[in-house]
């Protein structure tokens, strides 16, 4: 078993839909939680970075960790043909003095016009 | 993003033969990281570095060499090339051990 699982989709979505992406994890250790998104053929882009259990909230998205279930997720609100793209979960934890992430495989989201 | 820059973006090279690839950042960060991302794995970490001239291994660090004689400058070479280390290479930075990574935009390398 991995310790970040991700399904890889794809998930296609019609504009304006409320997309709700999803990462669990098996290390209890891990305490930051990022998303990153990446367009083909480009590097991953940070979207969220967050520390503890909860909502953050930046403009169209939202991300939420829930620590008790291992759980994350990232939603992105009236999603827009522009949020088509590869959207990769990432947690790290101290390890060796360093807080090196580990990162999911990626889900790829299609949202058609 | 951060202001890094990899070369080349491209790159065909033959089985055996040396490779080096170069990350350069304008942001002073001090940490910068290399790596791989091969379908069915996501990223892997093949190597990072904490300050200028020091480095440490990560997951896949076989066949791999790093260095950090500059803040600005990280460099990957593969020794000798196989074709088992075709892939998407990204250079990442951030400003602390515990702050997120910033990505360049990536090698593609193929190994014939």
């Amino acid at each position: 078993q991995k310790e970040v699982e991700q399904d890889p989709g794809p998930l296609s979505v019609p504009e304006g839909a409320i997309v709700s992406l999803n990462c669990t994890y098996s290390n209890s250790a891990f305490q930051y939680f990022m998303w990153y998104r990446q367009y083909s053929r480009k590097g991953p882009e940070l979207l969220m970075y967050t520390y503890s259990s909860g909502n953050k909230e930046d403009g169209r998205f939202t991300a939420q960790v829930d620590k008790s279930s291992k759980y994350i997720s990232l939603f992105i609100r009236d999603s827009q043909p522009s949020d088509s793209a590869t959207y990769l979960c990432a947690m790290s934890s101290l390890s060796g003095g360093s807080y090196i992430p580990t990162f999911g495989r990626g889900t790829s989201l299609i949202v058609h016009p | 993003d951060a202001g890094i820059t990899q070369s080349p973006r491209h790159k065909v090279t033959e089985t055996g033969t040396p490779v080096t690839l170069r990350c350069h950042q304008t942001e002073n960060h001090r940490y910068m990281y290399w790596y791989r991302q091969d379908p069915g794995h996501g990223l892997r970490l093949i190597h990072y570095s904490y300050g200028v001239k020091d480095t440490d291994k990560g997951e896949v660090s076989d066949g791999y060499s790093v260095s950090r004689s500059k803040t600005e400058d990280f460099l990957l070479t593969l020794e000798s090339a196989t074709s088992s280390q075709t892939s998407v290479y990204f250079c990442a930075t951030s400003t602390g051990v515990d702050q997120p990574q910033h990505f360049g935009d990536g090698t593609r390398l193929s190994i014939l």
